[in-house]
């Protein structure tokens, strides 16, 4: 079964830093495009930045640039974004995601449960 | 981009028949996607590349549109349907995705 699990909730202070996991089953992690998306409460979907594990190309959002980084390991088929360091404003949920074509930037066929964030 | 959805909310009875528009503010070209997500749980895709049904979604569920203007269809609304419901464009070069602000469903 092609799934994304993600790492636990973290409760974080601001100023921490913080690496969160996204592991992925089933498929071939090196050819698809896997993303991240943010979530704060009770608002909608922000898609925060994208990398292709074959050959970690990685982009992101503007709003998320210098805010995050993203990267990815084939040899243990895991996904990560990691804060240096964190700010309230970051609590939220986090989901991973996979484009649904192989090779191709595309819509997201399958996603992780969500890791909640909460700096305070 | 800039995507719109319209109408923000709405409330719906059990067998009604509800459509969702998302507005571009150009031309968003085929990759436009709807997502469903209830409370508590992770976005699920419903349709992708406009009108193309993913695995496993009831046929109730329907996409169309051209250009700048897309909507989601559901033909008849069934007690599992209350949820918020997004659209979602994307860019591949450079990669960029958009999602709409969501319309929320939820029963009359």
């Amino acid at each position: 079964e092609v799934q994304l699990v993600q790492s636990g909730a973290e409760v974080k202070k601001p100023g921490d830093s913080l690496k969160i996991s996204c592991k992925a089953f089933g498929y071939s992690f090196s050819k698809y495009w896997i993303g991240w998306v943010r979530q704060k409460p009770g608002k909608g979907l922000e898609w925060m930045g994208i990398i292709y594990p074959g050959d970690s190309d990685t982009r992101y959002s503007p709003s998320f640039e210098g805010q995050v980084t993203i990267s990815a390991d084939t040899s243990t088929n895991t996904a990560y974004v990691q804060w240096s360091s964190l700010k309230a404003s970051d609590t939220a949920m986090y989901y991973c995601a996979k484009s649904w074509q192989m090779g191709t930037v595309n819509n997201f066929d399958i996603w992780g449960q969500g890791t909640r964030v909460t700096v305070s | 981009i800039q995507l719109t959805q319209s109408p923000s909310s709405l409330s719906a009875s059990v067998g009604d028949r509800v459509t969702i528009t998302c507005r571009a503010s150009q031309d968003m070209g085929t990759s436009l996607a709807w997502y469903q997500q209830k409370p508590g749980e992770p976005p699920k895709l419903l349709i992708y590349a406009v009108s193309s049904l993913q695995s496993r979604v009831p046929s109730r569920f329907s996409g169309s549109g051209s250009g700048t203007d897309f909507s989601l269809t559901i033909s008849s609304l069934h007690p599992e349907d209350f949820a918020t419901y997004y659209c979602q464009q994307v860019d591949p070069y450079p990669p960029r995705f958009t999602f709409g602000p969501g319309t929320k469903v939820d029963i009359k």
